[in-house]
């Protein structure tokens, strides 16, 4: 089982659609959860992060974390074309190694 | 604020050649990070850099792969001699401490080995 597991997509959505993207994990131990938004060609940019558990929320962007469940969630409200993208989650915190773990990444595509 | 810089962009090299990325980081982030990401996988981590010291290189196959960060700022990670199964994307990140999560990554240079 790998440590972070993440459907691969890809995930076509209209334009204005609320968008859900969702992470498992097995270390419960985990306390960082990081989500990155990476265009083609391009290196992973950091969209947002929660600590240990609950919600955060920035513009249209809400990340949720549920550790009884060991799930992890990036909602996207009124999605936009530019939102097209592979959406990869990272996790860490579960040991001294100050290590993130990355999920395979979630193609996204949002049609006008 | 300047981003994470990384060149070449593209590498494309035979078998058993030699080669080397460069990469410099925000300025002020001590530590450096160096990533493999094959195409349609996550980044997984090769070496780590705290300053100028390598603090976890556990998954980098020292048998090919060196790395160096001279002087705590700029990093060099060289694979010599490239395989063919080497070809990925090769991405550099820095964060201010170890302990910040917040890594900052560059875009990466694209080796193909043929």
């Amino acid at each position: 089982q790998k440590e972070v597991e993440q459907d691969p997509g890809p995930l076509s959505v209209p334009e204005g659609a609320i968008v859900s993207l969702n992470c498992t994990y097995s270390n419960s131990a985990f306390q960082y959860f990081m989500w990155y938004r990476q265009y083609s060609r391009k290196g992973p940019e950091l969209l947002m992060y929660t600590y240990s558990s609950g919600n955060k929320e920035d513009g249209r962007f809400t990340a949720q974390v549920d550790k009884s469940s060991k799930y992890i969630s990036l909602f996207i409200r009124d999605s936009q074309p530019s939102d097209s993208a592979t959406y990869l989650c990272a996790i860490g915190g579960g040991d001294s190694s100050y290590k993130l773990i990355f999920g395979s990444g979630t193609r996204l595509l949002v049609r006008p | 604020e300047a981003g994470v810089v990384q060149s070449p962009r593209y590498k494309i090299i035979e078998k058993k050649q030699p080669v080397a990325f460069w990469c410099n980081p925000i300025s002020g982030h001590n530590t450096l990070y160096w990533y493999r990401q094959n195409l349609g996988q996550g980044p997984e981590l090769l070496i780590r850099y705290e300053n100028e010291e390598a603090v976890d290189d556990s998954q980098l196959p020292k048998d090919r792969f060196s790395a160096e960060r001279l002087k705590g700022v700029d990093s060099t990670l060289k694979i010599q001699p490239a395989e063919l199964g080497d070809s990925a994307v090769y991405l550099c990140a820095s964060s201010l401490t170890p302990a910040a999560y917040e890594q900052y990554f560059g875009p990466g240079t694209r080796l193909t080995v043929t």
